[in-house]
């Protein structure tokens, strides 16, 4: 059964460092989501992305981040300068349609 | 925005019994109703889900029922298993096609 993937596992990057979390979506779905989960909390909308545009972002979703989808496989999100706060579970999902949304397996970002 | 809250926030029953977990949601314009099972560190799975122009849903040990008037839907789990151990998240989609996250329930199946 395919299944969405996501890497790294785990990043540790230092405040104000950039980094690019990685997302290979299912390979028939057309929508792709970012969450977060601060550890121990609910999941949080980040932005959904469709015909190569954000169709959706949420109040998180700041200027300190962007989403790409550089070739036909990769959905990446991308936070350009990373606080304590940012500190989270980043899950990646994707959909056929607007529903049934399958998630990765995460990637820990730790901001030290 | 959409206003979403669980009841209870952590359910203990004994293995074999049922348990229920209620959802409410405050956006009428809601028409999408998953629930996802998250283990410790996994992923959130979708379990089921439950469309508006329906009031139930079943797939095997497992039904979702859905009162659109009331704004509530809800997760049944009939004769628990250890392995329903878990925290189960509803996360109705709102009108913007953004599905909102309630706070979760911890389910613990005593043996």
């Amino acid at each position: 059964e395919p299944e969405v993937t996501q890497t790294p596992s785990h990043q540790v990057t230092q405040m104000g460092q950039e980094v690019i979390l990685r997302c290979v979506p299912i390979s028939n779905h057309l929508y792709f989501y970012w969450y977060r989960q601060i550890l121990g909390q609910k999941v949080e909308f980040l932005v959904s992305f469709y015909n190569n545009e954000i169709s959706e972002k949420s109040e998180i979703f700041d200027d300190q981040f962007s989403v790409e989808r550089p070739d036909g496989s990769n959905f990446t999100l991308k936070i350009r300068s990373t606080k304590l706060e940012d500190s989270a579970m980043y899950f990646c999902a994707s959909s056929a349609q607007v529903y049934e949304q399958y998630f990765g397996p995460g990637t820990r970002l730790t901001v030290t | 925005g959409e206003n979403v809250e669980q009841h209870p926030s952590t359910l203990s029953v004994q293995e074999g019994d049922s348990a229920v977990i209620k959802c409410t949601y405050s956006d009428s314009a809601s028409n999408y109703f998953p629930w996802y099972k998250q283990e410790l560190g996994k992923r959130p799975q979708l379990i089921i889900d439950i469309r508006s122009n329906v009031g139930e849903k079943k797939d095997q040990r497992i039904a979702v029922t859905l009162n659109k008037t009331a704004k509530h839907f809800s997760l049944h789990i009939t004769e628990t298993q250890p392995e329903d151990s878990a925290v189960y998240f509803c996360a109705p989609m709102d009108s913007n096609y953004q599905l909102i996250w309630g706070a979760g329930t911890k389910l613990i199946i005593k043996p």
